[in-house]
Order: C-alpha cells, then sequence, then structure tokens
C-alpha cells in the first residue's frame, strides 16, 4: 500500500523539549518538504530536501531541524528554540519525472501542542 | 519572491449549483505550474487539479475545472454540480518551474460549505 506516513498523529512536547516527527514515504519520490499549518495561515516551508543528504531551509526554518539519510524518510525535529510550535504539520514528498511529475502528494499530518 | 492571494475566506454553495473560488498571484518567472488542493475535515491535502502555464488550454477533471488567465496572473477554480462532500478548505498554490522539484507557495484557503 504505497503512500506517504506521518506518525505520531498527536504529539505534545513539555517546555525546553526537542520533538521528532516522523514522515516515511515508499513512492520512491525524490524529493520531500515539511509544512506547518497555521488556522488563518495557510501552509508555510520549513524545510525541503532534493536529494538524499541535502535539505534546503523554507522560510520558517528557524527553531527546526531535519535529516535526509535516506530517500524514503525525512523526519523534522521540533527543537526548543521553536517557542510557538503548536500547529498542524504536513509532510509532502513528489517526484522529478514521469506523467506525475512535479505534484506533491500529502501525508495525514501531526498535530503538535506544548503542554 | 512569489505571492499567492486567495480574497474570498469563507464561500457556500446549495447542492447542485455552481461556485468559483478565486485566486491571483505574483511572479516573474515564465515556467511555473498552478493547484488547487482541496483539505476536507480530515485535514488530508488532496490535489483536485493542476495546470501547466505553458499550456493554453485550461485544464479540468470532472467536475473541476479552472479558468488561467496568465496574463492577468489569475487561476479560478469552478465547481459544478455541488455535491456535500465538496465542502472543505480549498488552497490554490504556485510551483517554479524548472529543474527538479521546488517548494509550493501557498494562499490562505478558502473555506467552501455546500448546504444541502
Amino acid at each position: 500500500d504505497g503512500g506517504i506516513t506521518q506518525s505520531p498523529k498527536y504529539l505534545f512536547r513539555k517546555e525546553g523539549q526537542n520533538v521528532t516527527l516522523s514522515c516515511e514515504q515508499n513512492l520512491n519520490h525524490d524529493a520531500m518538504y515539511w509544512y506547518r499549518q497555521d488556522p488563518g495561515q495557510g501552509l508555510r516551508l520549513i524545510y525541503y530536501s532534493q536529494i538524499v543528504n541535502d535539505f534546503q531551509k523554507g522560510d520558517i526554518a528557524e527553531g527546526y531541524s531535519v535529516s535526509r539519510e535516506k530517500k524514503e524518510s525525512f523526519p523534522l525535529t521540533v527543537t526548543s528554540a521553536q517557542k510557538n510550535p503548536t500547529a498542524f504539520y504536513l509532510c509532502a514528498s513528489s517526484m522529478y519525472s514521469g506523467i506525475a511529475k512535479n505534484i506533491q502528494y500529502f501525508g495525514a499530518g501531526t498535530r503538535l501542542s506544548v503542554l | 519572491a512569489q505571492t499567492v492571494t486567495q480574497s474570498q475566506p469563507e464561500m457556500s454553495v446549495q447542492e447542485a449549483e455552481t461556485v468559483t473560488l478565486s485566486c491571483t498571484y505574483d511572479t516573474s518567472e515564465n515556467n511555473y505550474y498552478l493547484f488547487w488542493y482541496k483539505q476536507p475535515p480530515s485535514r488530508q491535502m488532496i490535489l483536485v487539479i493542476r495546470q501547466e502555464a505553458y499550456k493554453q488550454q485550461n485544464a479540468t477533471e470532472n467536475r473541476f475545472s479552472v479558468n488561467f488567465q496568465k496574463a492577468a496572473k489569475s487561476f479560478s477554480l469552478k465547481i459544478s454540480d455541488s455535491q456535500l462532500g465538496d465542502t472543505a478548505m480549498y488552497f490554490c498554490a504556485f510551483m517554479k518551474g524548472g529543474m527538479g522539484n521546488t517548494p509550493l507557495v501557498f494562499g490562505k484557503g478558502t473555506r467552501l460549505s455546500v448546504i444541502a
């Protein structure tokens, strides 16, 4: 069953704690993305990666970190430096070629709240 | 930098009627793609339709069609024969073309309610 899996569905962070959101895809997609969604803000880009071991900052990267050690995995760490982490986080992936070129497919999201 | 503007925060339509959602964008690029995504209450983002800027023909997908006006930088979505399942947030998005894949730039969304 191909797709993008985000886990956990809900996550709670304590003050000063780092937490990691998981994103795995088995679509053999090349690029992966992290977006943050706040009410009334639409989606904003945190980080993206076009290839393994390489990634670029988005508009709101401060307080977040990522890694891309495997093509299928792109975890996002929300560090204690992110002072307002409460939001809905969406992971997406896309491929460079073929009929679905440039189409981003999304996971089901992770809702992060601060305790 | 590219920007996407959706000027209608909320809209409603009667079941079986037609509704049009507006989107304008600003870019200096000539090669790009435009998208409409739907986010129902489940919050799963679902692609509705895609338009390639170099194609003059407007994209259609069943009951969904777009009116792409490149010179005016306008990209509206028309939903025909609206169904209750169309109730969702709709996001217009821009992607720069070229080598590789680039991130999407989203508008703030339009909340559409289909009324029985």
